[in-house]
């Protein structure tokens, strides 16, 4: 159904740990993105990167650290987290056009903070 | 900044009956799009508006861009059991794409 791909599925980690999420899309896209969902915020805009530049970071706190190697590859990675960071991470893609930015989403990886 | 607001944040219905869920956005849009959360899943792409006034039907799912593009609504007509899960809007203005806070349908079978 997806042609954005998350791993892993499952991540629980503690504070002290250093941990990397990885998306791949698979659609030809150009813009990927990084969304955090919780039950408190559904839908948080993290970062977006354009053509494998940042072009958007939402005040989102410096242990989190996103890499875009390419446009087909994005990563989240994390350390020293806190519990409050527990959340569903959805990676997304588009095709940035004029009046277009249809978000594809990957399955998302579901992160616990002990 | 521009901020999309979404009503009611849930919904329980009995199968069979409608539902319908309403976005309103601060600002006018250049398109608006909808989304599917189902139980455990991640968001899906339904559909998208673009012109002014603009209704569009996918079975039991009528859509609905406001004249004033700022405004749009997603109506489900007699309910099933597999429309149960979250419905998002999500505007397209000049900050690029804004979530609604989503709409969590669910039903009494």
């Amino acid at each position: 159904e997806t042609g954005v791909t998350q791993t892993p599925r499952h991540l629980v980690m503690g504070m002290t740990n250093k941990k990397s999420l990885k998306c791949e899309q698979h659609l030809g896209h150009n813009a990927m993105y990084w969304y955090k969902q919780s039950a408190k915020k559904p839908l948080e805009l993290m970062f977006v990167y354009s053509l494998e530049e940042r072009v958007e970071n939402n005040s989102v706190p410096s242990r989190f650290s996103p890499e875009c190697p390419n446009s087909s590859h994005l990563f989240l990675h994390l350390h020293t987290l806190q519990p409050e960071d527990s959340a569903l991470y959805l990676c997304a893609s588009s095709y940035s056009g004029p009046s277009t930015d249809t978000q594809y989403f990957g399955p998302g990886t579901r992160l616990t903070v002990l | 900044g521009q901020q999309v607001m979404q009503i009611p944040q849930y919904q329980h219905v009995q199968e069979g009956e409608d539902f319908t869920t309403y976005c309103n956005s601060s600002t006018t849009l250049s398109n608006i799009q909808w989304y599917k959360q189902r139980p455990g899943g991640h968001p899906v792409f339904l559909i998208q508006l673009v012109k002014s006034g603009e209704v569009k039907k996918q079975k039991r799912l009528t859509f609905q861009f406001g004249e004033a593009k700022k405004n749009s609504s997603l109506h489900i007509t007699a309910t099933q059991t597999t429309d149960v899960g979250t419905y998002f809007c999500a505007g397209n203005g000049a900050q690029k794409l804004v979530f609604g806070q989503g709409t969590r349908l669910t039903i009494n079978p």
